[in-house]
């Protein structure tokens, strides 16, 4: 049973580029919610998408974007990058939108430069 | 308003002695409660939770924690800590956003170091 997986686990950018992250959800989870993690501080919510749609949105600018595809599988979309976007992105998947348990990935790590 | 607090930064606990990480939340009505532990350069891990019954929930690694409704506190235990428990621990709470979508409010995270 496949968990959550994401890509890629580490990349570079210069400031002003645009990032695209993706994750797979764990098998038979249709919901996938994505959290900044910055070093030391514990995960804040960006977003989370059901049904291909963006269903709750965190305190971050509209330079975060996302997609569902129907595979349930999700991307991350950071435009105009800042050196303060450097951080663990972590993709996690739970079944329904009842919050039962959500399982992480093991993140993906931008660093701005 | 909804909030999760984790008291202590750090716990330095003796290998072979029992560890407590505490957490305290504040939520509207019911909450679900979850406990989860980030080893260095990793994703995190699911350890448990509580939803309802047991006061007392019994997680991965021997791990446990229990509820108290009147303290609003879900400590999380284990008897005797192995080196291999040092790492960081969140605790989070299930808040009810809106319509039937709910969001986790989480703690600042404790790290926790065993000592051999």
């Amino acid at each position: 049973d496949a968990g959550v997986t994401q890509s890629p686990t580490h990349l570079i950018k210069t400031r002003g580029q645009q990032v695209t992250l993706r994750c797979s959800p764990k098998s038979g989870h249709d919901t996938v919610s994505w959290y900044q993690q910055a070093l030391g501080q514990g995960p804040q919510f960006i977003f989370q998408y059901y049904e291909e749609e963006e269903r709750q949105r965190g305190n971050f600018p509209d330079r975060f974007s996302g997609h569902q595809y129907p595979n349930y599988s999700s991307e991350l979309n950071v435009n105009a990058l800042l050196l303060g976007d450097s951080a663990l992105y972590l993709c996690a998947s739970s079944l329904e939108l009842s919050g039962n348990t959500i399982y992480f990935g093991e993140g993906s790590w931008l660093t701005v430069v | 308003a909804q909030s999760v607090a984790q008291p202590e930064d750090q716990v330095n606990v003796a290998e072979g002695n029992p560890l407590t990480v505490k957490c305290t939340y504040s939520v509207s009505g019911n909450p679900y409660l979850f406990w989860y532990v980030q080893y260095p350069n990793r994703g995190l891990q699911f350890l448990l939770k509580y939803i309802t019954g047991d006061n007392l929930v019994k997680g991965s690694y021997g791990f446990e924690a229990e509820f108290n409704k009147s303290q609003t506190s879900f400590h999380l235990k284990k008897p005797s800590a192995l080196v291999s428990d040092s790492a960081l621990y969140f605790c989070a709470v299930r808040e009810k956003s809106f319509g039937s979508n709910y969001q986790l409010i989480w703690g600042a995270g404790t790290k926790l170091i065993i000592k051999p």
